[in-house]
């Protein structure tokens, strides 16, 4: 296995565009995870899935934010409109069991100009 | 609510000598504790977890209920150690691991 595949690994956007970041977790994950992180404020979780079902986006930092997880194996975050401050590097995770060891993605790095 | 405190962002020490990250949490049930490293400019990978109790790379790290601490410890620190620690808690029938800010591990020459 791959591993968790995140795509793009570098994104270079503009104010006000829209911006999609891709996950594919580890087939047999039943859980997955989006996490920001930046400088100032660590790791954040910002929302996550089990069995491809929102559980808590308690995290989501604004409307402008969502996330979706049509499917086992396929989740996007996307941004419409982005903003500067949303510059950060965005990780996807997954998990199998509950509590379970994560695997991270090697992240999307953003930077919104 | 889940909460876990890494009180130092920066920690620097010399090549050879001893380090501790410390970890501190809080949580009202059964805590499940991680430790997660992140080299440079590479993806989190789980360094351990309490329930193991291994050694790996010469860490240990061990639960302690009553102070609520799960410390990140090796008795000679080495220059590839150097990176950026997260103490992460989990448990009961949370899918969800709450991670603390974490710590950048600086190992000088």
């Amino acid at each position: 296995d791959a591993g968790v595949i995140q795509s793009p690994r570098h994104e270079v956007t503009e104010m006000g565009q829209e911006v999609t970041l891709r996950c594919k977790p580890i087939s047999g994950h039943n859980s997955l995870f989006w996490y920001r992180q930046t400088m100032m404020r660590g790791l954040e979780l910002l929302i996550y899935f089990n069995n491809n079902v929102p559980i808590d986006d308690s995290g989501m930092p604004e409307d402008r934010f969502s996330a979706k997880m049509p499917n086992a194996s396929f989740s996007t975050l996307k941004i419409q409109p982005s903003e500067p401050r949303d510059s950060a590097v965005y990780f996807c995770a997954s998990s199998g069991q509950i509590g379970d060891e994560q695997f991270f993605g090697p992240g999307t790095r953003l930077t919104v100009l | 609510a889940q909460r876990v405190t890494q009180p130092e962002k920066l920690l620097s020490v010399f090549k050879g000598a001893p380090v501790e990250l410390k970890c501190n949490y809080s949580y009202s049930g059964s805590p499940e504790l991680f430790w997660y490293v992140q080299y440079s400019r590479q993806r989190l990978q789980l360094l351990l977890r309490h329930i193991s109790r291994e050694s790996i790379k010469g860490f240990t790290a061990d639960l302690n209920k009553g102070e609520t601490s799960f410390h990140l410890k090796k008795p000679f620190a080495q220059e590839e150690d150097s990176a950026m620690y997260y103490c992460a808690l989990g448990g009961g029938s949370n899918y969800k691991l709450t991670f603390g800010k974490g710590t950048l591990l600086t190992v000088n020459p």
